[in-house]
């Protein structure tokens, strides 16, 4: 298996615009999660999914951002309208959605609004 | 509400030094507990889980229930074991929590030569 991939892995843009990130878990995996990594705050879970199905999205930051998963194996957060302070590398990640089961992460997205 | 603290946001040792990253937790169930490793500009990745007890690149950790512990160590560290070191706990195979992790805050561990 490949893992879980993400696209793109980088992505610069101006501030404004609308960013979409990609996810594909890998394969048979039931839960997937969204994270945003920053020097000032950490791993920062935003959102996570369950059999399709948003479980909790309480850790996203604003209505700018929203995530979706039409099917189980593709995922998407986007940011509309971008800021500058959303810049942060953004992490994906999935699991078979038990607790003694570990996540496995991608490469991770690094995003520059500028 | 389950708590992970890593105390130490910096840790600097010598090569061929111990090492010990701390990790804390506060849960009232059985935990599950994993150690991640994020090596500069990777991604995260699975260092090893309490239920496993094995030891992996020479890390151990052992769940101590008393002190609500899981420390990570190594008896002799070398410079490729710098990277962030990340302790999650999950809440278990049973409930709901449908695989979530909660993390700590993170040990940047550099190891010098």
């Amino acid at each position: 298996d490949a893992g879980v991939i993400q696209s793109p892995r980088h992505e610069v843009t101006e501030m404004g615009q609308e960013v979409t990130l990609r996810c594909k878990p890998i394969s048979g995996h039931n839960s997937l999660f969204w994270y945003r990594q920053t020097m000032m705050r950490g791993l920062e879970l935003l959102i996570y999914f369950n059999n399709n199905v948003p479980i909790d999205d309480s850790g996203m930051p604003e209505d700018r951002f929203s995530a979706k998963m039409p099917n189980a194996s593709f995922s998407t957060l986007k940011i509309q309208p971008s800021e500058p302070r959303d810049s942060a590398v953004y992490f994906c990640a999935s699991s078979f959605g038990k607790g003694n089961q570990p996540q496995h992460f991608g490469d991770g997205t690094r995003l520059s609004i500028l | 509400a389950q708590r992970v603290t890593q105390p130490e946001k910096l840790l600097s040792v010598f090569k061929g030094a111990p090492v010990e990253l701390k990790c804390n937790y506060s849960y009232s169930g059985s935990p599950e507990l994993f150690w991640y490793v994020q090596y500069s500009r990777q991604r995260l990745q699975l260092l090893l889980r309490h239920i496993s007890r094995e030891s992996i690149k020479g890390f151990t950790a052992d769940l101590n229930k008393g002190e609500t512990s899981f420390h990570l160590k190594k008896p002799f560290a070398q410079e490729e074991d710098s990277a962030m070191y990340y302790c999650a706990l999950s809440g278990g195979k049973g409930g709901t929590s449908y695989g979530k992790l909660t993390f700590g805050q993170g040990t940047i561990l550099t190891v010098h030569p």
